[in-house]
């Protein structure tokens, strides 16, 4: 079956440093999808993806889908503390975005 | 909005019990979803439903299952509950297929 995987799986920075966690698929993807997790809480949506080479911004996080569609990366620009949580991408392979599958998530710390 | 609700927050089951984690949204949205995930890990989908009505299997149905007789509401069953089960779920919903608005999620516990 499809499988998602991400590195790193832990990472811990200085506020005011880069982050970036990469997310890389076994199949090509029809189009990805990002979530954020607090500790203790639940995903919360932040972008989707579906065109090759497509690279979206919000604030300080930029998010790129791959050439292939199999890999898509999520880059943070001066780290803050309320960045801290997991991050996990989920891809789908049918077209529908109804059947994700969940990367393994990077956790980020983050101190001052 | 309350948006998507899951009862009960907690629960402790033996081996063998069974139980329903339900699951209610006031979006009106069409699509439904069932995760598990394990301490540290991702989401791993159980069951998922585009309508009422309408249910399919996701990647690890086994041990459980699903209805879904109106828009709101996706409950989950559990039959004869195992140290495997041990988990949080968390119920999903969105509209068509895109972002997905998650409810707090039910910390399972089965000994």
């Amino acid at each position: 079956g499809q499988q998602v995987m991400q590195i790193p799986q832990y990472q811990h920075v200085q506020e005011g440093e880069d982050f970036t966690t990469y997310c890389n698929s076994s199949t090509t993807l029809s189009n990805i999808q990002w979530y954020k997790q607090r500790p203790g809480g639940h995903p919360v949506f932040l972008i989707q993806l579906v065109k090759s080479g497509e690279v979206k911004k919000q604030k300080r996080l930029t998010f790129q889908f791959g050439e292939a569609k199999k890999n898509s990366s999520l880059h943070i620009t001066a780290t803050q503390t309320t960045d801290v949580g997991t991050y996990f991408c989920a891809g789908d392979n049918t077209g529908t975005a109804s059947k994700l599958t969940f990367g393994t998530g990077t956790r980020l710390q983050v101190t001052l | 909005n309350a948006g998507v609700t899951q009862t009960p927050k907690f629960r402790i089951l033996k081996i063998g019990q069974s139980m329903t984690l339900q699951c209610t949204q006031d979006m009106n949205h069409n699509y439904m979803y069932w995760y598990r995930q394990d301490p540290g890990m991702g989401l791993k989908l159980i069951y998922y439903s585009v309508g009422a009505g309408i249910t399919d299997k996701g990647e690890v149905p086994n041990g459980y299952n699903v209805s879904r007789s109106t828009t709101e509401d996706f409950p989950l069953r559990l039959e004869l509950a195992a140290p495997s089960q041990t988990s949080v779920y968390f119920c999903a919903s969105s509209l068509a297929a895109y972002e997905q608005y998650f409810g707090p999620g039910t910390r399972l516990t089965v000994t």
